[in-house]
């Protein structure tokens, strides 16, 4: 079965830090990939996402991941977080073809000390 | 474009009750879905829709009905309501098939 692991429930970093958000998936073909952040309350905003061609992907608010197929891995990266970066951050990944079926992870908690 | 939108934004229900949560977006998209979300459990998918006229389950089915009419609208119905219902849905539409999903804001239900 398809699965996305997301092994930190709760990070805490200090402003200015940088920053790293694991991500790991389980699929028998190449993925499409995502990372999506939410703040309290809210819905899910799109930070970035990997469909082909360059590994290492660009996103808003200064984030970016890079895709290894070797390690079936998607981490996502900051090199200076900001207070207002604290929220929840989920890895999701679906299949071409798979009618745009997304798995989620079960997010990872990013708690930004001042 | 007001992107997607869910109503209500919260609701309170009795065991048994049924309703229904709307969701339409207005960017004429094909593919729609609904998710619940619970603590500690990510985003999972109730059902989706490839076009109007096209619904499949997704991994937690039950309990649940869509129907998708339109291209606009994907409304999610609860046919008893369930204290196990209680969660944060969220709809979400996507131009195709490999496409950034856009989520709406959620609607919060609890289920008393």
């Amino acid at each position: 079965a398809q699965s996305v692991t997301q092994p930190d429930i709760h990070i805490t970093v200090s402003e200015g830090a940088s920053l790293e958000l694991r991500c790991n998936y389980s699929y028998g073909a190449t993925p499409y990939l995502f990372w999506y952040v939410q703040s309290p309350g809210q819905g899910l905003q799109l930070l970035l996402k990997y469909f082909s061609g360059d590994t290492l992907v660009q996103g808003i608010k200064g984030f970016e991941a890079e895709f290894k197929r070797s390690q079936s891995s998607f981490n996502l990266r900051k090199p200076s977080v900001h207070w207002s970066d604290a929220a929840e951050y989920f890895c999701a990944v679906g299949l071409t073809g798979g009618g745009n079926k997304l798995t989620f992870g079960t997010g990872t908690q990013l708690k930004v000390e001042l | 474009n007001a992107g997607v939108t869910q109503t209500p934004k919260f609701q309170v229900l009795k065991t048994g009750q049924s309703m229904t949560l709307q969701c339409a977006q207005d960017m004429n998209h094909e593919y729609m879905s609904w998710y619940r979300q619970d603590p500690g459990m990510g985003l999972r998918l109730i059902h989706y829709s490839v076009g109007a006229g096209i619904t499949d389950q997704g991994e937690v089915p039950n309990g649940y009905n869509v129907s998708r009419s339109t291209t606009e609208d994907f409304p999610l119905r609860l046919l008893s309501a369930a204290p196990s219902q209680t969660s944060v849905y969220f709809c979400a539409s996507s131009p195709n098939d490999v496409g950034t999903q856009y989520f709406g804001p959620g609607t919060r239900l609890l289920v008393l």
